[in-house]
């Protein structure tokens, strides 16, 4: 089965630097990989994906890139501030697996200002 | 909308007891899923359903038991509650427009303490 690996698993920064975190996969069949972000106390939320026909994804301040070849993604917040600090997990989804996401362990990220 | 709803939010048992975490979805969706999220471990899948009628064993399923009865429903059942079971447990949905992609919409939480 897919085996998803976080890299780091804490991660502080300064407000305003970048952010950066990586993630590799397992299984070359993976085709869609999502991020969830979970503030203290709350439920995950989805934040960006992107699908494996795709390179790079940006959303605002956001952004998430894809290298199939060495089967790995990595997720890039810029102009971090402090509701940026949150556990952030990865996930990816193993085509024809219904419905099943592979979580990361997490990174939990504290933007100090 | 509600979203999803999860009963209780908190319980804490004695080892041995029995009990029902109740996931309710009102965005007609199709899929639905229960995770457990402990320290350093991410969010592990424990049973999954892809429609009413029909459920499957995620990564952790030993020690639970769920049922789909209604396609809004998704309960999950401990019948012998064990103090590796205490956890944080989260009930999911999605609706799946493709075989490669979907958002998983997920519940508040429910706390689950074990004595």
């Amino acid at each position: 089965g897919e085996n998803v690996e976080q890299h780091p698993s804490t991660l502080s920064v300064q407000e305003g630097d970048s952010a950066v975190i990586k993630c590799t996969y397992s299984d070359s069949a993976s085709n869609y990989f999502p991020w969830y972000k979970q503030e203290l106390g709350k439920r995950p939320q989805l934040i960006i994906d992107i699908r494996s026909n795709v390179g790079e994804k940006k959303d605002q301040r956001i952004a998430v890139t894809l290298n199939k070849t060495a089967k790995h993604f990595s997720l890039h917040i810029t102009e971090t501030q402090p509701e940026d600090s949150a556990v952030y997990f990865c996930a990816a989804h193993r085509r024809g697996d219904w419905g099943k996401l592979q979580f990361g362990a997490g990174t939990q990220v504290v933007v100090t200002p | 909308n509600a979203g999803v709803t999860q009963t209780p939010k908190f319980r804490v048992l004695k080892t041995g007891q029995s009990m029902t975490l109740l996931c309710a979805q009102d965005m007609n969706h199709e899929y639905m899923y229960w995770y457990r999220q402990d320290p350093g471990m991410g969010l592990r899948l424990i049973h999954y359903s892809v429609g009413e009628g029909t459920t499957a064993k995620g990564e952790v399923p030993d020690g639970y038991n769920v049922s789909r009865l209604k396609k809004q429903n998704f309960l999950l059942g401990l019948e012998s509650a064990a103090p590796s079971q205490t956890s944080v447990y989260f009930c999911a949905s999605s609706y799946f427009r493709d075989r490669s992609s979907g958002e998983l919409f997920f519940g508040e939480g429910s706390r689950l303490t074990v004595l």
